[in-house]
């Protein structure tokens, strides 16, 4: 069981450009959440995603962020026009039913930075 | 707004000794509040969790102690080891059907051998 997979590891953008994070969620798991970690700061919910289906975007900024998570393939995190701010550790975590009672497994996370 | 108040930032301990971690929260709709750990360059891992209807939950080296009427609770890490140099996050769920955590800021938490 590899567990919730990130990629990249690390990634550097230059302001303006646009940011992709991939997320597999561990085998089986249909319930996938991401979340932004500042620093010095604790994690903070953006979004809750099923396979096709966006069900919780109450913490995604309104402007140049969006998240998917195809019928195939990893969910992906997606910020558009990169700016300083973005730059944090980003969560993402799976779960095989909600994760409400069950809690759910984070993955090792993917640092941006943008210069 | 930080739902839940996490303290201190920072700790160290000496190897054998105790640590505290400290949370507090206001929101009474808090029913399940996990711990995590998190080592460098590495996602949060669920370390130990407890309902409000406990008061008290031990696993190995790790208590967690919940006040519901003071709407605080804690980790304490018993004989702390190296191993255990990390930073801790608490975080509570908001009712059985809420999928979201709120976290705490986090304790880095130090053990000198």
């Amino acid at each position: 069981n590899a567990g919730v997979m990130q990629n990249p590891r690390h990634l550097v953008r230059r302001r303006g450009q646009e940011a992709r994070l991939r997320c597999s969620p561990m085998k089986g798991h249909s319930h996938v959440y991401w979340y932004r970690q500042l620093p010095e700061e604790g994690l903070k919910f953006m979004v809750y995603l099923q396979k096709e289906n966006i069900i919780d975007e109450s913490g995604m900024p309104k402007e140049r962020f969006s998240a998917e998570f195809p019928k195939e393939g990893p969910s992906i995190l997606r910020i558009q026009q990169v700016v300083r701010g973005d730059s944090a550790a980003y969560f993402c975590a799976s779960s095989l039913v909600d994760g409400a009672n069950y809690g759910y497994t984070f993955g090792s996370g993917t640092r941006l930075t943008v210069v | 707004q930080q739902q839940v108040k996490q303290s201190p930032q920072s700790l160290i301990v000496q190897k054998g000794g105790i640590s505290i971690i400290n949370c507090a929260y206001e929101n009474t709709a808090f029913d399940y509040f996990p711990w995590y750990q998190q080592f460098p360059g590495k996602g949060p891992a669920l370390l130990i969790a407890i309902r409000p209807d406990v008061s008290e939950k031990k696993e190995g080296r790790f208590t967690i102690s919940f006040n519901k009427s003071a709407k605080q609770f804690s980790l304490h890490i018993m004989d702390s080891q190296p191993g255990d140099s990390a930073t801790y996050f608490c975080a509570a769920r908001q009712g059985s059907n809420d999928y979201k955590l709120s976290f705490g800021a986090g304790t880095t938490v130090t053990v000198r051998a």
